[in-house]
């Protein structure tokens, strides 16, 4: 059975920062490429970013470019993701999500980890 | 960036009707389309990719179709467990964008 468990999730407040992690088992993760995509409370998904398999490959959204930091160990099986200079507009659900490169999708989803940043 | 339209925002229909919900982007991204399914507080599940074709274990009254810039979801019979919010995203180019959504609701 595929799963992805996020865990690092929390109350932050804004300028602090956050290190979410994500637990993979039940695929061959190192054939995947990686991705953190959010989902602000009532609103739709948005991709932040993702990672080869192999991490030579990185991509970051505008929005976070800068502050954020992607990150995996295939040894381990798992993502990550460091977060910096939150603002309040980081406020949202994040999950960690397996692509599928055969078929060019966002093949496995994990719960979600919930982040709010608010003073 | 691509941008994703999608249209209805949401749309009310009874068990057995079909259903079609479009996807529009902003410039030509030949098949580079998937379609998501997303209950209230569940992750999405990945429904079509490369836009027409379904994933494994997908019932056979979802389908896909379209090229280049126009794109469509359909649901042939719409049954009960499908009412959810559904959302196209491309994979042409990055960063990945998704279209805003629509809410599918049963009569």
């Amino acid at each position: 059975e595929v799963q992805l468990l996020e865990s690092g999730g929390g109350l932050v407040q804004p300028g602090r920062s956050l290190r979410l992690s994500c637990a993979a088992s039940g695929f061959a993760f190192d054939d995947y490429a990686m991705h953190w995509i959010r989902q602000a409370p009532g609103k739709g998904l948005e991709w932040v970013s993702g990672i080869s398999w192999n991490s030579a490959n990185i991509d970051y959204a505008d929005s976070v470019e800068g502050r954020f930091t992607i990150s995996r160990d295939n040894a381990k099986n798992s993502l990550y993701l460091q977060m910096t200079s939150l603002r309040a507009e980081d406020t949202a659900l994040y999950y960690c999500v397996a692509f599928n490169n055969y078929v060019e999708g966002f093949e496995y989803w994990g719960q979600g980890t919930p982040v709010t940043v608010s003073s | 960036d691509i941008q994703l339209t999608q249209s209805p925002s949401s749309l009310s229909a009874s068990v057995g009707d079909r259903v079609t919900i479009t996807c529009r982007a902003s410039q030509i991204i030949n098949t580079y389309v998937n379609w998501y399914q997303q209950k209230p507080g569940k992750a999405p599940k990945f429904l079509i990719y490369a836009a027409s074709t379904l994933q494994s274990g997908v019932p056979s009254r979802f389908g896909g179709s379209g090229s280049g810039t126009d794109f469509t979801l359909t649901i042939s019979s719409l049954q009960a467990e499908d009412s959810a919010t559904y959302y196209c995203q491309q994979s042409y180019s990055a960063p990945w964008t998704f279209g805003q959504g629509t809410k599918v609701e049963i009569k």
